[in-house]
């Protein structure tokens, strides 16, 4: 079974920049390579907003048109990790931010079929 | 534009059945879905993917109380036997060209 920890979420001031990262384990007869990725946010108390998604081989990267400019997808195969870097933080950036893996592709256009338990971002000033 | 619909909550008795609907823009009638469940305090889980024929492919360890269907442009899930468990956020999600399209999520009450 396939198991996701995000990690580098906290409290921050409106300006600053901030790296989520996302390790990913239990892989047995495929490796994280071969499977597209993505970050899911949700602010508490609503539902869930696509942040962007990454191709297996970091060939295509997407990103919603609320975060497009200011959000950086990447990732590391060789360490199994999964990272979102996030300039110029505002209030409306506050979120739990997950990462899930996409089932059976290396191509990020499909459902996703594991989750990360979520890390909190909190901007305030 | 892609766009999924679901209704805010839902309340069911433990024991009972109850059916969850996702509807699909108009479209994209033919698009598949897949469910996930969010319990309190933890993250999403993946329960099924949904296609428009009906058919559908559960995640591991999903149990046989959960199923899925469709009608049109209406995706399913169904919960019989409703435990206290079952009590939690339920979401759909589809995928276009370069987007990743969430439903507003269903929140089930058990009576």
């Amino acid at each position: 079974e396939v198991h996701l920890v995000e990690s580098g979420g906290g409290s921050l001031h409106p300006g600053r920049s901030l790296r989520l990262s996302c390790t990913a384990s239990g892989f047995t007869a495929f490796t994280f390579g071969d499977y597209a990725m993505h970050w899911v946010r949700r602010v508490p108390g609503k539902g869930l907003e696509w942040v962007s998604g990454i191709s297996g081989d970091s060939d295509i990267t997407y990103y919603s048109d609320s975060v497009r400019g200011r959000f950086t997808i990447s990732r590391d195969n060789a360490k199994n990790s999964l990272f979102l870097e996030i300039n110029s933080l505002g209030p409306e950036d506050t979120a739990i931010y997950y990462c899930a893996k996409v089932a059976e592709t290396s191509n990020p256009g499909y459902y996703f079929d594991s989750w990360g338990q979520g890390t909190l971002v909190t901007v305030s000033s | 534009q892609l766009v999924l619909t679901q209704s805010p909550s839902a309340s069911a008795s433990l024991g009972a059945s109850v059916r969850l609907t996702c509807t699909l823009s108009s479209d994209h009638g033919d698009y598949a879905i897949a469910w996930h469940q969010r319990q309190p305090e933890k993250g999403p889980r993946f329960l099924m993917k949904v296609n428009s024929d009906g058919s559908h492919r559960k995640g591991d360890g999903i149990p046989d109380r959960f199923s899925g269907s469709s009608s049109g442009a209406e995706r399913y899930l169904t919960i019989t036997g409703l435990q206290s468990e079952d009590e939690a956020d339920y979401f759909c999600q589809t995928w276009g060209n370069a987007i990743q399209v969430f439903g507003g999520g269903t929140k089930l009450t058990l009576l």
